[in-house]
Formats: structure tokens, C-alpha cells, sequence
């Protein structure tokens, strides 16, 4: 059973419109969470990471984070063509070893 | 320059030979890690360093061995590569901190005919 799930998607979204991403983690002792933009060919780079229940807002992006039902979101508010790319959740138990443990990424495609 | 550089950015090898993926950062970091990546599969631990006398196995590491020479370079090496070793590899450094943000390199597109 693989611990960080994603929708592959594609998610597509009109210009403007907010993209709403979600993860789901399967270890309770999970303590920090990623997302992660890659574009197509390109390595990933961090975006966003939350380690509180609640929400945290950076700009266009907000994570959200809820420990109870072990899941993470992401909302990409006026997406742009520039947005589209694959996001890729992340998470780390501390009781592992510090290991990052990566979802399978969602496509999102935002369309003119 | 990069932080975190790749080497080779792209390598066709056959079946059965050996080769070596080399990775050098400039960010100082203590921790350095592998990845492979195969569509679908998100990013996938191959091997990871927390220092130059510490390395790890991930959760895929059959096939494969590292060398980290220097708190800078970390090596992945495919002993006898097979076609289905085919992938993207990524090298990610990060402190020593217990806040995990990692910084990845390019990437390495192998393929294994």
C-alpha cells in the first residue's frame, strides 16, 4: 500500500479559476508536509510545507493540513498557464528516519 | 552555479555494463539523497547520506550502491544495469535541521537498452 496517495489527474482548470489538490498519508506519526511544483522534465522544487493543522497561506497558494483525517491540500488560487505542471506531496515521519516519502504527483493543466 | 549539479544529464548504457551517476552540491548540506523517478511513481528513495560516514538504504536500493566521497559528492552506481533501471534520477541535498526541505539537482535521464 503506497503511503502518500494523489490523483494523477489531469486536473484541468480554466484561467482565474482555483485548483484544489489533495493528499492523503497513511503513517499517523507524520510530521511535515510538502508540496512540490515539477514542471514536465524538470526537477521538483518546493512550494509550500506546513507542519500545523490549518491552513497556510504564501501568495496565489494556500496548504492546508489535517492530522485527524491524515490529509493535505493545496488551492491554487487565479491559476495561470504558467501553474501548469505536476504537484507532488511529500511527507515526513521523524520516527523513519527523516525520510521524505513522495505521492505519485497531480497533473494540472490550466487552460487559456 | 547550480547548487546541486548532475552528471551525466543524459546517458545511454546496455545491458549489463556499469556505470556511475555522479552528484556535487555547494550548499554545504550535511544530508544527500537518491531518487529515481517513473511516470506515475512520483520520487522513489534509492540510497541516502545524513553524513560522509553514514548511507542508507531506501526503499529500492536492490541493483544499486553509492559512494559518498566528501560532505560535497555522492555517487549512485548501477552495478549491471537493466532495462527496467530506465528512468529520471534525481540527487537532493538538505540541512541537518530537522526542517527537511530538500534541493534537488537537475536530474539524470538513463536508458538501458
Amino acid at each position: 500500500q503506497k503511503e502518500v496517495e494523489q490523483n494523477s489527474g489531469p486536473l484541468s482548470v480554466p484561467e482565474g479559476a482555483i485548483a484544489s489538490l489533495n493528499c492523503t498519508y497513511s503513517d499517523r506519526g507524520s510530521q511535515s508536509f510538502f508540496w512540490y511544483r515539477q514542471y514536465s522534465g524538470k526537477s521538483p522544487e518546493l512550494i509550500m510545507s506546513i507542519y500545523s493543522n490549518g491552513d497556510k497561506e504564501d501568495g496565489r497558494f494556500t496548504a492546508q493540513l489535517n492530522k485527524a483525517s491524515q490529509y493535505v491540500s493545496l488551492l491554487i488560487r487565479d491559476s495561470q498557464p504558467s501553474d501548469s505542471a505536476t504537484y507532488l506531496c511529500a511527507v515526513i515521519d521523524k520516527a523513519a528516519g527523516n525520510k521524505l516519502t513522495f505521492g505519485g504527483g497531480t497533473r494540472v493543466l490550466v487552460k487559456p | 552555479d547550480a547548487d546541486v549539479t548532475q552528471t551525466p544529464r543524459n546517458r545511454i548504457t546496455k545491458t549489463g555494463k556499469r556505470i556511475m551517476l555522479e552528484c556535487s552540491q555547494t550548499k554545504g548540506h550535511d544530508r544527500m539523497y537518491w531518487y529515481r523517478q517513473d511516470p506515475g511513481l512520483g520520487l522513489r528513495l534509492i540510497y541516502y547520506s545524513f553524513d560522509v560516514k553514514d548511507i542508507n538504504k531506501g526503499e529500492i536500493s536492490d541493483g544499486y550502491s553509492v559512494s559518498r566521497q566528501a560532505q560535497a559528492k555522492f555517487s549512485l552506481s548501477l552495478e549491471s544495469a537493466i532495462p527496467n533501471q530506465t528512468a529520471l534520477y534525481f540527487c537532493a541535498t538538505s540541512e541537518a535541521t530537522g526542517v527537511e526541505t530538500q534541493y534537488f539537482g537537475p536530474g539524470t535521464r538513463l536508458l538501458v537498452l
